[in-house]
């Protein structure tokens, strides 16, 4: 089985404030994505990679940032975190198949709040 | 145009009834396609692969119809466990590594 595994299931932080956010995923896969879902507004991809030191922006990557130094480990950086990016927010992984039949398997989530 | 409309719901069903939800895209050219489950406060998990020649798993069938762009899951002899917002996702193939686009879920509630 997958395991996606996110570094907090709670994180409550200040404006300002820079803030981390760690997924490590144990299947060797090559891709790893970021989103951050809010209601009425579903998942909205932040930040994605598909290799070690690769990035590529998704719909909503103003205010933060990623990096990926480790194949298994992909992390997202809130620079200075402002109150409108309080959110719950989730890590995925999936294989870099051929015909894109590959679906992705996601960590269980940080609810993240900025106050 | 969303690239992945669904209806939010909810659909509120007796138990044992069967239900169906409808998705659409936008892209013509889009390749793959999924249904995932969340239930409240969790995350996304995968329920099925939708292919081109439709799929079934157990209660739950999965139809592509890629004329009229739509994807379709049919829940036969709902159970109180299928309640949950199911997710309408798919591959655009645009950008690299597997970009999936996901819908925003449509709500099922299943009664007594």
């Amino acid at each position: 089985d997958v395991k996606v595994t996110q570094s907090s299931r709670y994180l409550v932080k200040r404006t300002g404030e820079k803030v981390f956010l760690e997924c490590v995923q144990d299947m060797d896969h090559e891709n790893m994505f970021w989103y951050r879902q809010d209601p009425g507004l579903g998942l909205r991809l932040i930040y994605f990679s598909y290799d070690v030191k690769m990035k590529e922006k998704g719909d909503i990557p103003e205010g933060y940032s990623v990096s990926r130094e480790k194949k298994e480990r992909f992390s997202l950086i809130l620079e200075s975190a402002s109150t409108n990016q309080t959110s719950m927010y989730l890590c995925a992984s999936s294989l870099l198949g051929q015909a894109s039949f590959q679906p992705q398997h996601f960590g269980d989530g940080t609810r993240l709040s900025i106050l | 145009r969303k690239e992945v409309e669904q209806d939010p719901g909810p659909f509120n069903v007796p138990e044992g009834a069967t239900v169906a939800f409808n998705c659409t895209y936008s892209n013509s050219a889009s390749q793959s396609f999924f249904w995932y489950r969340q239930d409240c406060r969790k995350e996304p998990k995968l329920l099925m692969s939708v292919y081109s020649s439709g799929n079934e798993d157990g209660r739950f069938t999965a139809q592509l119809n890629r004329a009229s762009q739509y994807i379709s899951l049919l829940i036969r002899d709902s159970k109180l466990s299928d309640s949950a917002t199911y997710l309408c996702v798919v591959n655009p193939l645009t950008g690299g590594g597997n970009k999936l686009t996901f819908g925003t879920g449509t709500q099922l509630k299943v009664e007594l």
